[in-house]
């Protein structure tokens, strides 16, 4: 069965530190999201992105944070300069259709613990 | 039930009796809800939605209840099972597009 995979698994960085969070969707998806949930909290959505553009992005989406689908495969997540709140899991996600009833599949994440 | 912060609230039942679990969104508003499965070291997993024009919805051993007067979704699985054992939570969109707002989520312990 096909799913979104996630690297790395866990990432830790020092304050300050730029950070890239990568994600192979499934293959024939033309939809990605990614998500963040800090330890213990919500799962809160960041932004979503299709045809090499952002669609939405939440208030958490700041400039601090990019997205890119540099190649036919990846998609990442960029966050230029950590800080301590953004220790949190990052979920990739990937759905075939848009709108909100499109089923997202959701990667493994990658936990990002920033120091 | 509901919790903010570290303690998510926890379910226990034995496997083979029913589970229902509870949620209440935010906005009367929202149109569309999810529930996501989220086992441990994983991601979300949709299990079952639900549109805001319908009350009740059922998937395999799955069925999701709507109550929008109160803004109160349900949760209720069938025999569960050890698999089941789980955080749930439910999201909720507000706009049709892809920003959903999720729960805080409920922790399903299947009891042998």
């Amino acid at each position: 069965e096909p799913e979104v995979t996630q690297t790395p698994s866990h990432q830790v960085t020092q304050m300050g530190q730029e950070v890239i969070l990568r994600c192979v969707p499934i293959s024939n998806h033309l939809y990605f999201y990614w998500y963040r949930q800090i330890l213990g909290q919500k799962v809160e959505f960041l932004v979503s992105f299709y045809n090499n553009e952002i669609s939405e992005k939440s208030e958490i989406f700041d400039d601090q944070f990019s997205v890119e689908r540099p190649d036919g495969s990846n998609f990442t997540l960029k966050i230029r300069s950590t800080k301590l709140e953004d220790s949190a899991m990052y979920f990739c996600a990937s759905s075939g259709t848009r709108g909100a009833s499109s089923e997202q599949y959701f990667g493994p994440g990658t936990r990002l613990t920033v120091t | 039930g509901e919790s903010v912060g570290l303690h998510l609230p926890t379910l226990s039942v034995q496997e083979g009796d029913n589970s229902i679990i509870n949620c209440a969104y935010s906005n009367s508003a929202s149109d569309y809800f999810i529930w996501y499965k989220q086992e441990s070291g994983k991601g979300p997993q949709f299990i079952i939605d639900i549109r805001s024009n319908m009350d009740k919805r059922q998937g395999q051993r799955v069925t999701v209840l709507l109550n929008k007067t109160v803004k109160h979704l349900s949760l209720q699985i069938a025999a569960t099972q050890p698999g089941d054992s789980a955080v749930y939570f439910c999201a909720e969109n507000l706009d049709y597009g892809q920003n959903f707002v999720f729960g805080p989520g409920t922790r399903l312990s299947v009891l042998p």
